[in-house]
């Protein structure tokens, strides 16, 4: 079974860091590009960032370049987003994602979240 | 970007009824390979958002026959057949095309 897990959300100040991570078991993970989407509670869903299968390319969403990093182990089978500088307007629940293995095979799968705060 | 739209953004529906959700993109998502990169989501209250239609017409795993995804370049629909109360949630579409992937604004069904 496909599963991917996150962790690290959690209550940060204005101007903290935060690194996200994602668990990903039940299929080839070095195999897919790995994604993150983000929900503000009550609002719509917004692609934030993705990263090859290998690691060596990286796109990111214009309000994510300069503060977002996205990157992945695969020898641990885990990806990362990493969050300079938090602001209020990044307060968000969090997903990772596949969507496209490497090969050109297209099968979406999503974590359940996890929530990132940002208040003093 | 590819701006993603839906209609009508809310729905009430009857159980036992059959309901439609329209999505439209700003670009084709045909891609030469032949596929519509386009999907459908649901997102049930304090969930996750649950894969419903990926690829524009094909049911992930465990999606109830009820479910039906069609259309082709700018213009998909997502039917229900018979909707259940189950159903409720908020749905999204998806272009999975080209980066940065955009989901269209959700369409909140109710019964």
């Amino acid at each position: 079974e496909v599963q991917l897990v996150e962790s690290g959300g959690g209550l940060v100040q204005p101007g903290g860091s935060l690194r996200l991570s994602c668990a990903a078991s039940g299929f080839t993970f070095s195999s897919y590009w790995m994604h993150w989407v983000r929900q503000v509670p009550g609002k719509g869903l917004v692609w934030v960032a993705r990263i090859n299968s290998d690691g060596t390319t990286t796109d990111y969403a214009d309000f994510a370049k300069g503060r977002f990093t996205i990157s992945r182990d695969n020898a641990d089978n885990t990806l990362y987003l990493q969050i300079n500088t938090l602001r209020a307007e990044d307060r968000a629940v969090y997903y990772c994602a596949r969507f496209r293995a490497k090969s050109g095979h297209y099968a979406p799968a999503w974590g359940q979240g996890t929530l990132v705060t940002v208040s003093s | 970007d590819i701006v993603m739209t839906q209609s009508p953004l809310s729905l009430h529906v009857t159980p036992g009824e059959p309901a439609s959700i329209s999505c439209r993109s700003s670009q084709s998502l045909l891609h030469a390979n032949g596929h519509n990169y386009l999907d459908w989501y649901v997102q049930k209250p304090g969930q996750s958002p649950q894969l419903l239609i990926f690829l524009n017409s094909n049911r992930a795993s465990g999606v109830p026959d009820r479910f039906s995804g069609s259309g082709s370049g700018t213009d998909f629909t997502l039917k229900i057949s018979r909707v259940e109360a189950e159903d409720v949630g908020v749905y999204y579409c998806m272009q999975g095309l080209r980066v940065p992937f955009t989901f269209g604004p959700g369409t909140n069904v109710d019964i």
